[in-house]
């Protein structure tokens, strides 16, 4: 157990619908980062955030975004949602901001997100 | 460009034998790497990270090496057990950024 906690497990919907997943990071951690992982493109960082504030971004759809809480946790909010969109999404927490060194990243479960 | 790719898509060993996983990176800027371990329905889990300022690290049972001169990393696990089945990937960081670049996995099937 990682420690990083995400909800839900698993999600179905329908295209066009907006969902919104949740993750806590471990305890102590302040940045939170989310990727995506289909069968087709692997594992893709999504966005980070330390702290409350966006930090970086990667692959994310103007579709997606993301928040991150003063109690840390962090939700993405998936809009518009469309086939391509099921894949299994993870949440990463790591203690600091890594600018100019990496922390190591612990992941959550995931969420796998099913668009019908 | 960033990439980072794997030479075998699938390993399959005797338990008890030792494994080595390869990883290929393109980024000579990459100062740190990772390894992640994948088991089916969870998440990828943390097995051993190396700087580049090192060639060598060791954990429990598992080694990674880092030749930056050909831009290679790889993974060894002794003693191979079958509950080490499962996709492990590499990761790199060039520092710059916050992102980690994955590598495709590699599937490891260890036979009893």
């Amino acid at each position: 157990d990682s420690g990083v906690t995400q909800t839900p497990k698993h999600l179905i919907t329908a295209t066009g619908q907006r969902v919104t997943l949740r993750c806590s990071p471990r305890s102590g951690d302040l940045s939170v980062y989310w990727y995506q992982q289909s069968l087709d493109q692997g594992l893709q960082f999504l966005i980070q955030y330390y702290n409350g504030e966006e930090r970086a971004k990667g692959n994310i759809l103007e579709r997606f975004s993301a928040q991150q809480f003063p109690d840390l946790h962090s939700e993405l909010n998936l809009s518009s949602l469309e086939l391509g969109d099921s894949a299994l999404y993870f949440c990463a927490s790591s203690p600091r901001d890594s600018s100019g060194y990496t922390d190591t990243q612990y992941f959550g479960p995931g969420t796998r997100l099913t668009v019908l | 460009g960033e990439s980072v790719g794997l030479h075998l898509p699938t390993l399959s060993v005797q338990e008890g034998d030792n494994s080595i996983i390869n990883c290929a990176y393109s980024n000579s800027a990459s100062d740190y790497f990772i390894w992640y371990k994948q088991e089916s329905g969870k998440g990828p889990q943390f097995i051993i990270d190396i700087r580049s300022n090192m060639d060598k690290r060791q954990g429990q049972r598992v080694t990674v090496l880092l030749n930056k001169t050909v831009k290679h990393l790889s993974l060894q696990i002794a003693a191979t057990q079958p509950g080490d089945s499962a996709v492990y990937f590499c990761a790199e960081n060039s520092g710059s950024n916050y992102k980690l670049t994955f590598g495709k996995g590699t599937l490891l099937t260890v036979n009893p």
